[in-house]
């Protein structure tokens, strides 16, 4: 079973809506959790990372969000763009230096 | 800087044959990363050096999969004999710091196609 699970697999949106895509982790013990947006075609770009003490983190129009008694993980989009059609990553790294990848929610902004 | 730089961008080749693939990564970047990224799987670590040392090597598929990295701006990762299902894009990302949380910044990719 994956360590890190993303939901949903696949979302469509209008331009200008705002969406939230979500990661539920197990690994332990945690160090970080890192949001990657990957490009059709191109390597994924980190967009946020979160430890252990924080609980939220904005880039731009991007917000994510820790709650690490849950072991959840939300990424937040306001106003959404053409350009943030991509797939969304969530990385999970544990202290021993291990990395566990979600399988990336594909997120489509329609106009 | 031009950032990771992969080569090259696609590979087409036929099952049995030797593939290639290299990478340079960011100058003065210490840790460097192989990634094979599928639909059905994702994006797997394969190997990862820090140093131009092996640290671990526990996601490479099997021993038809082998990586060198010779000195700090340049790495390969082989595979010998090719086959389809090895057919995935490949990903090197490098960072900076031994600490495998922090940021990698990864390359284009190589699509690889083995028929």
């Amino acid at each position: 079973k994956n360590q890190v699970e993303q939901s949903p697999q696949s979302l469509i949106i209008l331009e200008g809506k705002n969406c939230t895509l979500q990661c539920n982790y197990t690994v332990s013990p945690f160090s970080n959790l890192r949001w990657y947006k990957q490009d059709t075609g191109r390597g994924p770009v980190s967009l946020t990372i979160m430890t252990f003490s924080e609980n939220t983190k904005s880039n731009g129009r991007y917000t994510a969000t820790l709650d690490a008694d849950t072991k959840q993980s939300s990424l937040h989009i306001t106003a959404s763009q053409l350009s943030d059609s991509a797939s969304y990553i969530c990385v999970v790294s544990a202290n021993n230096n291990d990395m566990r990848f979600g399988a990336g929610t594909r997120l489509t902004v329609k106009p | 800087d031009a950032g990771v730089i992969q080569s090259p961008r696609h590979e087409v080749t036929e099952m049995g044959q030797e593939v290639t693939l290299r990478c340079k990564p960011i100058s003065g970047h210490n840790s460097l990363f192989w990634y094979r990224q599928t639909m059905m799987r994702g994006l797997e670590l394969l190997i990862y050096f820090n140093n131009n040392v092996p640290i671990d090597d526990s996601g490479m598929p099997e021993d038809r999969f082998s990586a060198k990295m010779p000195n700090a701006s340049f790495s390969t990762l082989k595979i010998q004999p090719s086959e389809p299902r090895d057919s995935a894009v490949y990903f090197c990302a490098s960072s900076l710091g031994s600490v495998r949380g922090t940021e990698a910044f990864f390359g284009q990719g190589t699509r690889l196609t083995v028929v």
